[in-house]
């Protein structure tokens, strides 16, 4: 199976931050990862796909990067409703595997 | 935009079989390149992809799980199922069906989610 180490597991930023988060996958996995947004009680949201693809309907503020192991989630101005959890997902090849989440709290 | 939602069983004894089924409406379960998958969430962990079937009744499991898991498509029903046999509060989690799409498979709709619990 595939890891996905996603760091940091949880960090305290403001509004109006720039943060970003951080996924590394135990081989080369191409531009094979997604990004999810998950809000308390709710299914997972997709927000980036193939690495650096915005899914329609997704605020620009969210851009993704990187290719081979490691990859990156940036959002670039933290809105109240961004304070919550993303997880990075590859799908380079079954068992599709997820990170362990990051979740984004009020400083 | 597909629309998925969880039904089954929200309470399942040890050792028995755990249930579930996703209806899928606003499209067809024939769409091109769509896999119909299972993922589920442990209270206050992460996310373990279970499972799926994609439009040729072709299935792909977790090797964790490949020994108790099933799962099926009823296609005149739009709709398809999970099967989880010698549950252990381990399975206890938040159940997601979810549709996925592509080669590069990302998963762009999702149910709302089932909240199954193992107990006797």
């Amino acid at each position: 199976d595939i890891q996905m180490t996603q760091s940091p597991s949880s960090l305290s930023a403001s509004v109006g931050d720039r943060v970003t988060i951080t996924c590394r996958a135990s081989q080369s996995i191409s531009s094979y990862v997604n990004w999810y947004q998950q809000k308390p009680g709710k299914a997972p949201k997709l927000l980036i796909y193939a690495a650096s693809i915005l899914q329609s309907g997704v605020p620009s503020r969210f851009s993704g990067s990187g290719s081979g192991t490691d990859f990156t989630l940036t959002i670039s101005s933290l809105q109240v409703e961004d304070f919550v959890t993303y997880y990075c997902q590859q799908s380079y090849s079954t068992p599709l595997t997820f990170g362990g989440g990051t979740k984004v709290e009020i400083k | 935009q597909l629309q998925l939602q969880e039904s089954g069983s929200g309470l399942v004894k040890p050792s028995q079989t755990l249930s579930l089924t996703c209806a899928v409406s606003g499209g067809s379960m024939r769409s091109d390149g769509y896999t119909w998958n299972w993922i589920r969430q442990p209270p206050g962990k992460g996310l373990e992809w279970i499972g799926h079937i994609d439009q040729s009744g072709s299935t792909q499991y977790n090797p964790s799980l490949k020994s108790r898991l099933t799962v099926s498509v009823d296609r005149s029903k739009n709709q398809f199922s999970l099967k989880l046999t010698s549950v252990t509060a381990a399975d206890t989690a938040v159940y997601y069906c979810a549709g996925c799409f592509g080669v590069v498979t990302f998963c762009d709709s999702w149910g709302q989610g089932t909240l199954v619990a193992v107990s006797s």
